[in-house]
């Protein structure tokens, strides 16, 4: 079975300031790899996925992500965040011939002023 | 277009009361799944539908918990005899087949077992 570590429950940051949001997993199968935001009191969005190829996946609202299999992780990036970036993000695992998504424990960004 | 749907958005209920929540997918889509989303586990898997093939229900955690799926479209998680453990968001996510590795997700359905 496959397990997700997000390494940083929360992460505050200045508003323009770059985040990056750790994510790592365990699997001994190939995997795919997402990343979900989750704005209060509403459902799960999805904000990139890496499948196979390109090893650096770019998503919605300027993030990406880089997948390292070496290092199995998926960490993800914004060089520059928004007040409206503030919200909790999960990092999903998947086996590739699977269906469900294990999800890690999630990180709150909080963005400042 | 519509999104994934699910009501009632928030449930209070008394403890060994059973309860019904209601999940419509987004239309299209054949795969269904129920997660749940909780202070102490975090989100974990429910089950999953696909088509008319049998539902993967591995990740119930318990009888008391069950889920039916009509016509392909509409699905009812009901748990029976709640218990104050089974409070949760309950998330229902549709995706257009189980080789489509996008999952849609609706806004969630806040149950409080008192």
């Amino acid at each position: 079975a496959q397990s997700v570590t997000q390494l940083d429950s929360q992460v505050p940051v200045f508003e323009e300031a770059p985040v990056e949001l750790r994510c790592n997993y365990s699997s001994s199968v190939s995997v795919y790899l997402f990343w979900y935001v989750q704005y209060p009191n509403q459902g799960l969005q999805l904000l990139l996925k890496y499948l196979s190829g390109s090893t650096l996946v770019k998503g919605i609202n300027g993030f990406e992500a880089e997948f390292n299999k070496s290092q199995t992780s998926f960490h993800l990036r914004k060089p520059s965040v928004h007040i409206s970036d503030t919200a909790e993000y999960f990092c999903a695992v998947t086996r590739s011939n699977d269906y469900k998504l294990s999800f890690g424990a999630g990180t709150t960004v909080t963005v400042r002023a | 277009g519509a999104g994934v749907s699910q009501s009632p958005s928030n449930k209070v209920t008394e403890k060994g009361k059973d309860v019904e929540l209601r999940c419509d997918p987004i239309s299209g889509h054949t795969a269904l799944y129920w997660y749940r989303q909780s202070l102490g586990q975090g989100l974990e898997f429910l089950i999953y539908f696909q088509g008319n093939s049998a539902p993967d229900k591995s990740g119930l955690p318990s009888d008391r918990f069950s889920a039916e799926r009509t016509g392909g479209s509409v699905s009812t998680l009901t748990i029976q005899r709640t218990q104050q453990e089974d409070s949760a968001v309950y998330l229902c996510a549709s995706s257009l087949d189980e080789r489509v590795y996008e999952q849609y997700f609706g806004p969630g359905t806040r149950l409080t077992v008192t």
